[in-house]
């Protein structure tokens, strides 16, 4: 059974730069299938897809946050991460890993979520 | 960037009742529309892909149907384990997530 789990400071400072890793286990990220994502929930709101990436390394963002967004993929350790810049408390939020079936394009695994709050 | 519209954004409903749920894409996204149910303190779970087609393990009572701008989920016989939040989503794009309609199942 495919689980993705989510790690990273529950704890950011405004300006600073909020870092989270997914592992993945269970299959492989390498897989041609697949996307790997990262999608965040601000308490109480709705969510929001923050970018995807594919094991070879391309990847595509949300154009809201592209200037602050970095997805990355380290296939020898089987895990993607995330780097958003310059954070402000608007970035708190629970953020998800989750992997995404190429075509049709779907979320079929979610990691269970954890919260990173920005404040000083 | 894809706009994605729901309407409403909550309801109530009686065990049994048949409901329907709306989403608008602000272009035509043909059939990539995804449909996701989320339960509080949970990550959403997959309902409906490409518009009509249910994900495996998913009540047959949840149908989803619908292409270009304009889509439905309709959730038929409603069972108190529906009460949720669901999101469409468009995969046509970048994977935008409408606002959400929050079900709540008397």
């Amino acid at each position: 059974q495919l689980q993705l789990q989510e790690s990273g400071p529950g704890l950011v400072k405004p300006s600073e730069t909020l870092s989270l890793t997914c592992t993945v286990s269970g299959g492989s990220i390498s897989s041609s299938s697949y996307y790997w994502g990262w999608i965040r929930q601000p308490p109480g709101k709705g969510l929001e897809w923050i970018g995807s990436i594919y094991y070879s390394g391309s990847t595509y963002y949300n154009p809201s946050l592209k200037s602050r967004v970095t997805i990355s993929v380290d296939t020898s350790k089987n895990q993607f991460s995330l780097k958003l810049s310059s954070v402000t408390a608007a970035d708190t939020a629970v953020y998800y890993c989750a992997r995404q079936l190429r075509v049709p394009s779907f979320v079929d695994y979610w990691g269970q979520g954890t919260l990173v709050t920005v404040s000083s | 960037d894809i706009q994605m519209t729901q309407s409403p954004s909550s309801l109530s409903a009686s065990v049994g009742d048949r409901v329907t749920i709306t989403c608008r894409a602000s272009q035509s996204i043909r059939d990539y529309l995804n449909w996701y149910q989320q339960k509080p303190g949970e990550a959403p779970k997959l309902l409906i892909y490409a518009a009509s087609s249910l994900q495996t393990g998913v009540p047959s009572r949840f149908r989803g149907s619908g292409s270009g701008t304009d889509f439905t989920l309709t959730i038929s016989s409603l069972q108190p384990e529906d009460s949720a939040t669901y999101y469409c989503q468009e995969s046509y794009s970048i994977l935008f997530f409408g606002q959400g309609t929050k079900l709540e199942v008397k």
